[in-house]
């Protein structure tokens, strides 16, 4: 089992509605959790954090955690063509080095 | 103020040749992260250093790969002997806290090409 799990995608979503991304986690240990987007041929950048269970919006971005289920995920509200990218999830599990997942590669139709 | 640089960008390397791939952190980072990614895959850890430090070397290769962060000057990530695959994108990150409490910055990445 991968550490950090992710639907690779492409997810494909109209310009204006919401991307849903989703995420799993097999070390119940794990403390905090990123969402990092990476354009093609370029570098990750973090988006958004989290830490406690809940929601947690910032802008167009909530993030949701769910610790009993091991379960991160990512909404994107208000799709721009520009959101068109690979997000990559990440988790530190139990202090250790952050580990991504594979990516889910987003497509945002006009 | 300057991000996370990394030289060279593109890099050309012949089987059995060495690869250097530097990284220069943030102003005030003294965490240093190297990931390799392949085509259409996500990020692989490789190590994590601090000054003079490697703190986490588990996602190394155990033979032909070696990475430092000398007391002055940026972080080597070393390849000796390369092979076609070793062919990826080696990215560095740096933060200003460990991996557990703080952002990672990432620099453009270097691309290594083995013929």
């Amino acid at each position: 089992q991968k550490e950090v799990e992710q639907n690779s995608g492409p997810l494909s979503v109209p310009e204006g509605a919401i991307a849903s991304l989703n995420c799993t986690y097999s070390d119940r240990g794990s403390q905090s959790f990123f969402w990092y987007r990476q354009y093609s041929g370029k570098s990750p950048e973090l988006i958004m954090f989290i830490y406690s269970n809940g929601d947690k919006e910032d802008g167009r971005f909530t993030a949701q955690l769910n610790k009993a289920s091991q379960y991160v995920s990512l909404l994107i509200r208000d799709s721009q063509p520009s959101d068109s990218a690979t997000y990559l999830c990440a988790v530190t599990p139990a202090g250790n080095k952050l580990t991504f997942g594979g990516g889910t590669r987003v497509l945002v139709k006009p | 103020n300057a991000g996370v640089m990394q030289n060279p960008r593109h890099l050309v390397r012949r089987r059995g040749q060495e690869a250097r791939l530097r990284c220069s952190p943030m102003k005030g980072h003294s965490h240093v992260y190297w990931y390799r990614q392949l085509p259409e895959e996500g990020l692989k850890f490789m190590v994590y250093l601090q000054k003079e430090n490697i703190i986490d070397e588990s996602g190394m290769p155990k033979e032909r790969f070696s990475a430092e962060f000398p007391k002055e000057g940026p972080s080597i990530l070393r390849i000796q002997q390369v092979v076609r695959g070793d062919s990826a994108a080696y990215f560095c990150a740096s933060s200003l806290q460990g991996p557990d409490t703080g952002e990672l910055f990432f620099g453009e990445g270097s691309r290594l090409t083995v013929l």
